[in-house]
């Protein structure tokens, strides 16, 4: 079945740091991708996505570049800031099955 | 403000109780997806409604049932609960198949005790 393999957390970085948090999937077909953020005490949100291989999602200085050979979707970021600590979750959507698979999430600190 | 509505936001109740969770979906969106978020299991997903007909079904416990009113609402119904029923519950809802990505409401947090 489907799965999503995230970057183990926690990640805890200082402002402005270059962000990578990897994220990997298995699935059959073109699946489409996801980021979304939960900050605390709230719901997800979505961050950006990406529907074909080679599609950059961006959003809020976030992107992810979906590549089918590696089958990855790794969020980067240029230069962090205190208000992006969250927990981030990397998700799929396959064709046909409209379930959302998450992978178990990344919780990001940034320190000042 | 995300559009999707749940109540309550908190709910404490004992073993064995039972409890329904509400959630209101964004104008326009037909599916309503369930997700129950605990610590040790993370995202699992539970159900899915279309226009008020089951259309997918998850990690559901027969414990737990759901359904979709002709306003598009959504309920899910937690009984013979148990500790380890306590979790964050979130509903998300989207137009059709999800295919944008689903929009979440701000969950309700069950505490069994």
């Amino acid at each position: 079945g489907d799965s999503v393999t995230q970057m183990e957390g926690p990640v805890t970085l200082s402002e402005e740091a270059f962000l990578t948090i990897n994220c990997t999937y298995t699935a059959t077909g073109y699946p489409s991708l996801f980021w979304y953020v939960q900050y605390p005490g709230e719901g997800l949100q979505l961050l950006l996505k990406a529907t074909k291989a080679d599609d950059k999602g961006s959003n809020k200085g976030f992107e992810a570049t979906y590549r089918k050979e590696t089958t990855s979707f790794h969020l980067e970021k240029g230069s962090v800031q205190v208000s992006d600590s969250a927990v981030y979750f990397c998700a799929l959507l396959n064709f046909g099955n409209e379930k959302l698979t998450f992978g178990t999430g990344t919780r990001l600190t940034i320190i000042p | 403000d995300s559009g999707v509505t749940q109540t309550p936001k908190h709910l404490i109740t004992a073993t064995g109780q039972r409890v329904t969770l509400r959630c209101s979906p964004r104008s326009g969106d037909l599916s309503v997806y369930w997700y129950q978020q605990s610590l040790d299991q993370g995202l699992q997903f539970l159900i899915q409604y279309y226009n008020g007909e089951e259309r997918a079904k998850g990690n559901i416990l027969e414990r737990f049932s759901a359904q979709q009113f002709p306003d598009l609402h959504s309920e899910l119904n937690l009984s013979s609960l148990e500790l380890g029923d306590s979790a964050l519950y979130f509903c998300a809802s989207s137009v059709e198949t999800g295919v944008s990505g689903y929009t979440f409401g701000s969950g309700t947090r069950l505490t069994v005790v």
